[in-house]
Protein backbone atom coordinates (compact mmCIF):
# COMPACT_ATOMS: atom_id res chain seq x y z
CA UNK A 1 0.00 0.00 0.00
CA UNK A 2 1.40 3.11 -1.37
CA UNK A 3 1.15 6.28 1.15
CA UNK A 4 -1.07 9.04 0.28
CA UNK A 5 0.04 12.02 -1.27
CA UNK A 6 0.46 15.34 0.59
CA UNK A 7 1.95 18.66 -0.60
CA UNK A 8 5.80 18.97 1.49
CA UNK A 9 5.40 22.70 2.66
CA UNK A 10 2.09 24.70 2.65
CA UNK A 11 2.22 28.24 4.42
CA UNK A 12 -0.04 31.33 5.42
CA UNK A 13 -0.59 34.38 6.77
CA UNK A 14 -2.27 34.95 10.19
CA UNK A 15 -5.87 35.42 9.76
CA UNK A 16 -5.26 33.29 5.90
CA UNK A 17 -6.62 30.75 4.63
CA UNK A 18 -4.73 27.34 3.43
CA UNK A 19 -5.83 23.85 2.16
CA UNK A 20 -3.58 20.96 2.06
CA UNK A 21 -4.44 18.57 -0.18
CA UNK A 22 -4.01 14.31 0.04
CA UNK A 23 -4.48 12.35 -2.91
CA UNK A 24 -4.93 8.22 -2.63
CA UNK A 25 -6.72 6.01 -5.32
CA UNK A 26 -9.67 4.05 -5.62
CA UNK A 27 -8.86 1.45 -3.15
CA UNK A 28 -8.53 3.85 -0.21
CA UNK A 29 -9.49 7.48 -0.46
CA UNK A 30 -12.00 7.31 -3.38
CA UNK A 31 -13.69 4.08 -1.72
CA UNK A 32 -14.02 5.42 1.59
CA UNK A 33 -15.54 7.89 4.00
CA UNK A 34 -12.98 6.96 5.95
CA UNK A 35 -10.22 10.12 5.94
CA UNK A 36 -8.73 11.74 9.06
CA UNK A 37 -6.34 14.38 9.47
CA UNK A 38 -4.15 14.69 12.04
CA UNK A 39 -1.88 17.50 13.77
CA UNK A 40 1.76 17.28 15.26
CA UNK A 41 3.87 19.42 17.11
CA UNK A 42 7.61 18.67 17.59
CA UNK A 43 8.59 16.21 19.49
CA UNK A 44 4.80 15.70 20.31
CA UNK A 45 2.15 12.51 19.82
CA UNK A 46 -0.25 13.49 16.75
CA UNK A 47 -3.77 14.95 17.64
CA UNK A 48 -7.20 13.93 15.63
CA UNK A 49 -8.13 17.08 13.93
CA UNK A 50 -10.88 15.60 11.49
CA UNK A 51 -11.90 12.40 11.16
CA UNK A 52 -14.59 10.55 8.54
CA UNK A 53 -13.61 13.41 6.18
CA UNK A 54 -15.30 16.27 7.13
CA UNK A 55 -16.09 15.55 11.17
CA UNK A 56 -14.47 17.64 13.80
CA UNK A 57 -13.75 15.86 17.21
CA UNK A 58 -14.96 17.84 20.52
CA UNK A 59 -12.87 20.50 21.40
CA UNK A 60 -10.92 20.99 18.11
CA UNK A 61 -11.72 24.50 16.72
CA UNK A 62 -14.30 25.25 13.85
CA UNK A 63 -11.60 26.96 12.06
CA UNK A 64 -10.35 23.16 10.66
CA UNK A 65 -12.57 21.81 8.29
CA UNK A 66 -12.15 18.57 5.75
CA UNK A 67 -13.60 17.64 2.03
CA UNK A 68 -13.28 15.30 0.00
CA UNK A 69 -13.79 14.88 -4.12
CA UNK A 70 -12.75 11.60 -6.01
CA UNK A 71 -9.62 10.11 -4.68
CA UNK A 72 -8.24 13.57 -3.33
CA UNK A 73 -9.12 14.20 0.40
CA UNK A 74 -8.44 17.93 1.79
CA UNK A 75 -7.89 20.13 5.52
CA UNK A 76 -8.93 23.53 5.18
CA UNK A 77 -7.95 25.85 8.04
CA UNK A 78 -9.65 29.08 8.12
CA UNK A 79 -8.40 32.24 9.86
CA UNK A 80 -4.60 30.79 10.31
CA UNK A 81 -3.40 31.27 14.09
CA UNK A 82 0.49 30.78 15.01
CA UNK A 83 -0.06 27.79 17.25
CA UNK A 84 -1.29 25.78 13.92
CA UNK A 85 2.14 25.82 12.60
CA UNK A 86 2.97 21.80 12.35
CA UNK A 87 2.62 19.04 10.66
CA UNK A 88 -0.02 17.69 9.06
CA UNK A 89 -1.02 14.00 8.14
CA UNK A 90 -4.27 12.61 6.57
CA UNK A 91 -5.33 8.93 6.93
CA UNK A 92 -7.32 6.61 4.94
CA UNK A 93 -8.83 3.38 5.61
CA UNK A 94 -8.01 1.29 2.86
CA UNK A 95 -9.75 -2.16 0.71
CA UNK A 96 -7.21 -4.33 2.65
CA UNK A 97 -8.85 -3.64 6.25
CA UNK A 98 -5.29 -1.55 6.43
CA UNK A 99 -5.02 1.98 6.95
CA UNK A 100 -1.98 4.06 5.17
CA UNK A 101 -1.13 7.72 6.29
CA UNK A 102 0.20 10.42 3.78
CA UNK A 103 3.58 11.44 3.96
CA UNK A 104 3.12 14.71 5.52
CA UNK A 105 2.45 18.77 4.84
CA UNK A 106 4.72 21.33 7.19
CA UNK A 107 2.16 24.19 7.75
CA UNK A 108 4.36 27.80 8.32
CA UNK A 109 2.69 30.68 9.26
CA UNK A 110 4.09 33.36 8.03
CA UNK B 1 -9.84 10.82 31.13
CA UNK B 2 -8.70 7.81 28.87
CA UNK B 3 -4.91 7.56 29.29
CA UNK B 4 -2.20 5.51 27.11
CA UNK B 5 0.91 5.17 28.86
CA UNK B 6 3.62 3.43 26.68
CA UNK B 7 6.91 1.76 28.20
CA UNK B 8 10.63 3.79 28.17
CA UNK B 9 12.90 4.14 25.65
CA UNK B 10 15.27 0.71 24.10
CA UNK B 11 18.57 0.57 22.32
CA UNK B 12 18.51 -2.62 20.87
CA UNK B 13 21.05 -4.72 18.73
CA UNK B 14 20.69 -5.66 15.19
CA UNK B 15 18.65 -8.90 15.00
CA UNK B 16 17.41 -8.48 18.85
CA UNK B 17 13.20 -8.44 19.36
CA UNK B 18 11.61 -6.02 21.06
CA UNK B 19 8.27 -5.07 23.34
CA UNK B 20 6.94 -2.44 23.52
CA UNK B 21 3.86 -1.98 26.13
CA UNK B 22 1.07 0.23 26.45
CA UNK B 23 -1.36 0.85 29.45
CA UNK B 24 -5.27 1.52 28.52
CA UNK B 25 -7.01 3.44 31.48
CA UNK B 26 -9.90 5.77 31.92
CA UNK B 27 -11.94 3.51 29.94
CA UNK B 28 -12.38 -0.60 28.96
CA UNK B 29 -9.97 -2.09 26.78
CA UNK B 30 -12.10 -4.63 25.10
CA UNK B 31 -14.41 -1.77 24.22
CA UNK B 32 -11.81 -0.82 21.89
CA UNK B 33 -9.63 -1.70 19.16
CA UNK B 34 -6.23 -0.44 19.50
CA UNK B 35 -3.18 0.67 15.99
CA UNK B 36 0.57 0.79 16.14
CA UNK B 37 1.99 3.36 14.60
CA UNK B 38 5.89 4.65 13.82
CA UNK B 39 7.80 6.99 13.18
CA UNK B 40 11.29 7.23 12.16
CA UNK B 41 13.47 10.18 12.63
CA UNK B 42 12.56 12.88 10.33
CA UNK B 43 9.87 11.53 8.47
CA UNK B 44 6.08 10.53 8.93
CA UNK B 45 3.99 8.01 10.33
CA UNK B 46 3.60 4.34 9.52
CA UNK B 47 1.02 2.14 10.49
CA UNK B 48 2.37 -0.90 11.46
CA UNK B 49 -0.82 -3.28 12.35
CA UNK B 50 -4.16 -3.03 14.79
CA UNK B 51 -5.20 -5.41 17.39
CA UNK B 52 -8.72 -6.32 18.87
CA UNK B 53 -8.68 -6.55 22.66
CA UNK B 54 -12.06 -8.13 22.68
CA UNK B 55 -10.57 -11.96 21.18
CA UNK B 56 -7.39 -10.38 20.39
CA UNK B 57 -7.74 -10.73 16.67
CA UNK B 58 -5.05 -8.83 14.84
CA UNK B 59 -4.04 -7.15 11.05
CA UNK B 60 -0.99 -6.11 10.35
CA UNK B 61 0.49 -4.19 7.77
CA UNK B 62 1.69 -6.01 4.29
CA UNK B 63 5.59 -4.77 4.77
CA UNK B 64 6.25 -6.10 8.37
CA UNK B 65 3.96 -9.31 8.26
CA UNK B 66 5.84 -11.69 9.61
CA UNK B 67 8.02 -9.41 11.92
CA UNK B 68 5.64 -7.49 14.05
CA UNK B 69 3.06 -9.24 16.70
CA UNK B 70 0.34 -7.77 18.58
CA UNK B 71 -0.95 -9.06 21.63
CA UNK B 72 -3.09 -8.10 24.81
CA UNK B 73 -2.83 -8.85 28.70
CA UNK B 74 -6.88 -7.84 29.09
CA UNK B 75 -6.30 -8.55 33.43
CA UNK B 76 -3.82 -5.37 32.91
CA UNK B 77 -5.47 -3.49 30.35
CA UNK B 78 -1.96 -3.34 28.01
CA UNK B 79 -1.09 -4.22 24.44
CA UNK B 80 1.92 -5.18 23.58
CA UNK B 81 3.61 -4.92 20.24
CA UNK B 82 6.80 -6.91 19.51
CA UNK B 83 9.11 -6.49 16.79
CA UNK B 84 11.83 -8.87 15.79
CA UNK B 85 15.00 -9.25 13.77
CA UNK B 86 15.32 -5.60 14.43
CA UNK B 87 17.51 -3.42 11.70
CA UNK B 88 18.98 0.03 11.58
CA UNK B 89 15.47 1.39 9.63
CA UNK B 90 13.14 0.34 12.51
CA UNK B 91 14.68 3.38 14.35
CA UNK B 92 11.89 5.34 15.53
CA UNK B 93 9.35 6.50 17.78
CA UNK B 94 6.44 3.63 18.33
CA UNK B 95 3.06 4.97 19.34
CA UNK B 96 0.32 3.42 20.40
CA UNK B 97 -3.10 4.65 19.59
CA UNK B 98 -7.21 3.92 20.46
CA UNK B 99 -9.26 3.15 17.43
CA UNK B 100 -12.36 5.48 17.73
CA UNK B 101 -15.10 3.15 15.66
CA UNK B 102 -14.72 5.79 13.14
CA UNK B 103 -11.83 4.26 11.62
CA UNK B 104 -9.36 7.04 13.09
CA UNK B 105 -7.44 7.27 16.40
CA UNK B 106 -8.68 9.41 18.89
CA UNK B 107 -6.15 8.73 21.87
CA UNK B 108 -2.66 8.21 21.29
CA UNK B 109 0.40 7.25 23.62
CA UNK B 110 3.07 8.76 24.34
CA UNK B 111 5.63 7.31 22.46
CA UNK B 112 8.39 5.18 22.59
CA UNK B 113 11.91 6.02 21.03
CA UNK B 114 13.58 2.47 19.83
CA UNK B 115 16.96 3.15 18.50
CA UNK B 116 19.06 0.23 16.56
CA UNK B 117 22.16 1.18 15.64
CA UNK B 118 23.60 0.61 12.44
Amino acid sequence: QSALTQPASVSGSPGQSIAISCTGTSSDVGDYKHVSWYQQHPGKAPKLMIYDVSDRPSGVSDRFSGSKSGNTASLTISGLQAEDEANYYCSSYTSNNTWVFGGGTKLTVL
Amino acid sequence: QVQLVQSGAELKKPGASLKVSCKASGYTLTSYKMHWVRQAPGQGLEWMGIINPNGGSTTYAQRLQGRVTLTRDTSTSTVYMELSSLRSEDTAVYYCARDNWKWSFDCWGQGTLVTVPS
